[in-house]
């Protein structure tokens, strides 16, 4: 699969934005996704953005998408102490067999929410 | 019914052990899939099922054995498994579309946590 970068780590202030980074190089790719994983639980979907777009909006979330750049990031407003976990930004490969789609991973971003 | 339902959640082996993992789903996805999860490292895929038909197999070790017998049942079968296949099993599971582009992500299950001893 093709290779999807995000960064380690990030540490907020609880109430204050995050940002989360990630970079992929597939530019087939038509659909990224951002996913949240807690401890020891498995993956939830947070919210997704089609190669079209620019920028959704959910709530909380915002995902940024810079085709151009291969860049999308997930903007967190008010972060909560309960968005501690590891967020994966993934895209969609298509699988040559069959009509499944692989999802390629990042590396994940652990985000630290401090009091 | 939105979930994707794993059994059991944690499983202690020894390397002699056979056991099995248990994945199932009532969304109708025809697609499902089985991820192996290191700690602190993304997910990777091992095995896709398409319709119920092994469609990739990830080069992974025979050790490691996969059955879809129906479109709502996933199972890995394992045998003679090593210390470092200790690890978080996932299973998702998405829509199947033929042709056109569309959004299907993941439904992913909570996983089974193994530890090979």
């Amino acid at each position: 699969g093709e290779d999807v970068e995000q960064s380690l780590f990030l540490s907020v202030r609880e109430g204050d934005s995050s940002v989360i980074n990630c970079t992929y190089t597939d530019s087939s790719s038509t659909y990224l996704y951002w996913y949240k994983q807690e401890p020891g639980a498995g993956l939830q979907l947070l919210t997704y953005i089609f190669s079209n777009m620019d920028m959704k909006q959910d709530q909380r979330l915002t995902v940024l998408l810079n085709k151009k750049d291969k860049h999308l990031s997930l903007r967190i407003a008010d972060t909560q102490t309960g968005d501690s976990a590891i967020y994966f930004c993934a895209e969609m490969d298509p699988i040559s067999s069959g009509s499944a789609r692989q999802l390629t991973f990042g590396s994940g971003t652990q985000l630290t929410v401090l009091p | 019914d939105t979930e994707v339902t794993q059994t059991p959640k944690h499983l202690v082996m020894g390397m002699t052990n056979k056991k099995s993992l248990k994945c199932e789903q009532h969304m109708g996805h025809r697609a499902m899939y089985w991820y192996k999860q290191k700690a602190k490292k993304p997910p990777e895929l091992m095995f896709v099922y398409s319709y119920e038909k092994l469609s990739i197999n990830e080069s992974v070790p025979s050790r490691f054995s996969p059955e879809c017998p129906n479109s709502s049942l996933l199972n890995l079968h394992l045998h003679a498994l090593q210390p470092e296949d200790s690890a978080l099993y996932l299973c998702a599971s998405s829509q199947v579309l033929e042709g056109v582009q569309a959004n299907y992500g993941y439904t992913f299950g909570s996983g089974t946590r193994l530890t090979v001893v």
